[in-house]
């Protein structure tokens, strides 16, 4: 089992709401990841981090920010939702010299109504 | 920009068989190719990597087939079991290290009894 945990598994939550979506990991690993995916579809990259202090935006552009203090922490927010970011986040970690092997956690199902 | 993409959105086949998963990618320059598998409520787990120097790498009931002519990538799971009912994702990358992977859409592998 991966050591790498999300919380909320399930949030549902109104429109203009400020949500964080928590992230983190035991394993030591420098690269931590933020994906996006719709239901049966393709995963999109959204955040990655090198390591502490480090963000970048990923592929898809997306109106969350990240932040990276801690190694182990790689929190995603959303300052005011929409129904448009109704979606599953997956958060996932690597070992940088070894990053074809993430490791996922369960994810987030956020729903905006 | 470049993507990975698949044949065949669904894929039945009968338990014992095996299953072949394809995969065609664009970006002749990656040199990582990555197979995730996906459980319903799980986040994609790691299954098997091969870079472009090889042409084949075989894991636990699991071989990848990399045709660079024709930038296709398979993966072959032998004696196919409901355990393998997930949806498969091939990714590739420009390195081991650093670059970020690109994901395909997916293929729902479902196991007959």
């Amino acid at each position: 089992e991966a050591d790498i945990y999300q919380t909320p598994r399930y949030l549902v939550i109104g429109t203009g709401k400020k949500i964080t979506l928590e992230c983190s990991q035991t394993m030591g690993h420098d690269k931590m990841y933020w994906y996006q995916q719709d239901p049966g579809m393709e995963l999109h990259l959204i955040h990655y981090s090198y390591g502490v202090n480090s963000t970048e935006k990923g592929d898809l552009s997306s109106e969350s920010t990240v932040s990276r203090i801690r190694t182990e922490h790689f929190p995603l927010t959303l300052e005011s939702a929409r129904p448009s970011h109704t979606s599953q986040y997956l958060c996932a970690s690597s070992e940088f010299f070894r990053d074809t092997e993430a490791f996922f956690g369960q994810g987030t199902r956020l729903t905006v109504v | 920009g470049e993507s990975v993409g698949l044949h065949l959105p669904t894929l039945s086949v009968q338990e014992g068989d095996n299953s072949i998963i394809n995969c065609a990618y664009s970006n002749s320059a990656s040199d990582y190719f990555i197979w995730y598998k996906q459980e319903s409520g799980k986040g994609p787990q790691f299954i098997i990597d091969i870079r472009s120097n090889m042409d084949k790498r075989q894991g636990q009931r699991v071989t990848v087939l990399l045709n660079k002519t024709v930038k296709h990538l398979s993966l072959q799971i032998a004696a196919t079991q409901p355990g393998d009912s997930a949806v498969y994702f091939c990714a590739e990358t420009l390195d081991n290290y650093g670059q970020n992977f690109v994901f395909g859409p997916g293929t729902r592998l479902s196991v007959l009894p």
